[in-house]
């Protein structure tokens, strides 16, 4: 089955550490992003990528970030410098219908700093 | 700059419908959709709606788009305990950007 597939599901981190979270499509999508949730502020865009080996800073890009070496994977890195890392994130893929840019979701990753 | 809101909260019978409003801020908007995101998941697209139409009807859902009042509704006929979710309504700009912008969710609570 096509999808996308975000890894690890949990994650702990100590403060000072990066991590990086993965995120591999099968959708043969061009775009892909990352956003993250926090509770009550729906979701935010970190990065994004409309083709291979560009991407672009979303609105909340600094602290993150990300490469796009491959269509199929889109991973993002959580450098020490980000504040605030603790956080669901989401990643997605799109293709466009008819003009609408339709967004596939993974499962998600959530990331607890100790 | 651009802006969705939501309703943070409803709470409906099992088998009443439910309404979901969303307002925006971006007069060129181009698409608007609803997406549902079940505990700890992500999100699943529901529907989407082009900016020129006035209503879509996709089974139990009705998705009503007010573009002079900036309006966004979605409407779940018969809602079941298994609708229980947030709901998210976001928008895409009318510049050839690939970002959605989302809104901070509604959780549909559906009571026995």
């Amino acid at each position: 089955d096509g999808g996308i597939t975000q890894s690890p599901k949990y994650l702990f981190r100590k403060e000072g550490q990066n991590v990086t979270l993965s995120c591999e499509q099968n959708l043969n999508h061009d775009a892909m992003y990352w956003y993250r949730q926090d509770p009550g502020q729906g979701l935010r865009l970190i990065y994004y990528s409309q083709i291979v080996n560009d991407f672009q800073k979303g609105d909340i890009a600094e602290g993150y970030s990300v490469s796009r070496e491959k269509k199929e994977s889109f991973p993002l890195t959580v450098t020490s410098a980000q504040k605030n890392p603790t956080a669901f994130y989401l990643c997605a893929s799109s293709i466009t219908l008819s003009g609408a840019n339709v967004l596939t979701f993974g499962a998600g990753s959530r990331l607890t700093v100790l | 700059g651009e802006d969705v809101e939501q309703s943070l909260f409803l709470s409906v019978r099992e088998g009443d419908s439910s309404v979901i409003n969303c307002t925006y801020t971006d007069s060129s908007s181009t698409y608007l959709y609803w997406y549902k995101q079940e505990p700890g998941a992500g999100l699943q697209l529901l529907t989407y709606i082009f900016s020129n139409m006035d209503m879509k009807q996709d089974q139990r859902l009705t998705v009503l788009l007010n573009k002079k009042d900036k309006h966004l509704s979605l409407r779940i006929a018969d809602t079941q305990t298994g609708d229980s979710a947030i709901y998210f309504c976001a928008e895409k700009g009318g510049d050839s950007s690939y970002k959605l912008i989302f809104g901070s969710g509604t959780r549909l609570l559906v009571r026995p």
